[in-house]
């Protein structure tokens, strides 16, 4: 079964750093490309970054320069490193796998973890 | 920027159609997709390349494209479809891009 599971997520302060997880089952990481997604509470859903097949990597405008899209192979493993964390940053985070193939959609995707950034 | 414009809400009767709509420039060429949300729960693919449907999808599930507008059509409505919808294509310049949201209310 093809499956995505995050964890990582908590409550941090303002400036602080956190590192969330996606462990996958089912399919190969490093083949696909790999995305994350966010949702701030109660509202609706964002792109945040993303890892192609050959590690070329993607952010948007909001998080570039402080966020940091990573993978490790072995441990078929993606990652967000999150520093200088804002208030803004509070949300959901997924990860899902990108279908290359079938319009770049986004499937499946993880449950999810909250990142809440208060102090 | 890329954008991608829905309704905020849509209601239907049980039984009827529900019709979701996403405007966007030139979506028409951009092979949307569509997810559907649950309250807790975890965004579904529902429709990708303007109209196909992931295995397992119901049939009552069905999209198109034309120009600048995409609709998610769901016939025969059921109680267990009311959720958030979001539609999503990608671009060049912003990558993935998702409209904002619609709430589907079954009344």
């Amino acid at each position: 079964e093809v499956q995505l599971v995050e964890s990582g997520g908590g409550l941090i302060q303002p400036g602080g750093s956190l590192r969330l997880s996606c462990a996958a089952s089912g399919f190969t990481v490093s083949s696909n490309y790999m995305t994350w997604v966010r949702q701030p509470p109660g509202k609706g859903l964002e792109w945040v970054s993303v890892i192609y097949s050959g590690g070329s990597t993607y952010y948007a405008d909001s998080v570039r320069g402080r966020f940091t899209i990573s993978r490790d192979n072995s441990k078929n493993t993606l990652y967000l490193q999150m520093n200088s964390l804002r208030a803004e940053d509070t949300a959901v985070y997924y990860c899902a796998r990108v279908r290359f193939y079938d319009g770049k959609s986004l499937d499946p995707w993880g449950q999810g973890t909250l990142v809440t950034v208060s102090s | 920027s890329y954008e991608l414009t829905q309704p905020p809400s849509v209601s239907v009767s049980p039984g009827q159609t529900a019709s979701i709509t996403c405007s966007g420039d030139e979506l028409g060429d951009r092979y949307p997709c569509w997810y559907q949300q649950k309250p807790g729960q975890s965004p579904v693919l529902l429709i990708y390349q303007d109209t196909k449907r992931p295995s397992g999808i119901p049939a009552r599930f069905s999209a198109s494209n034309s120009g600048n507008t995409a609709t998610l059509t769901i016939s025969g409505t059921q109680a267990m479809d009311e959720a958030d919808y979001y539609c999503q294509a990608w671009d060049s310049s912003t990558d993935w891009v998702f409209g904002g949201g619609t709430k589907l209310t079954v009344l």
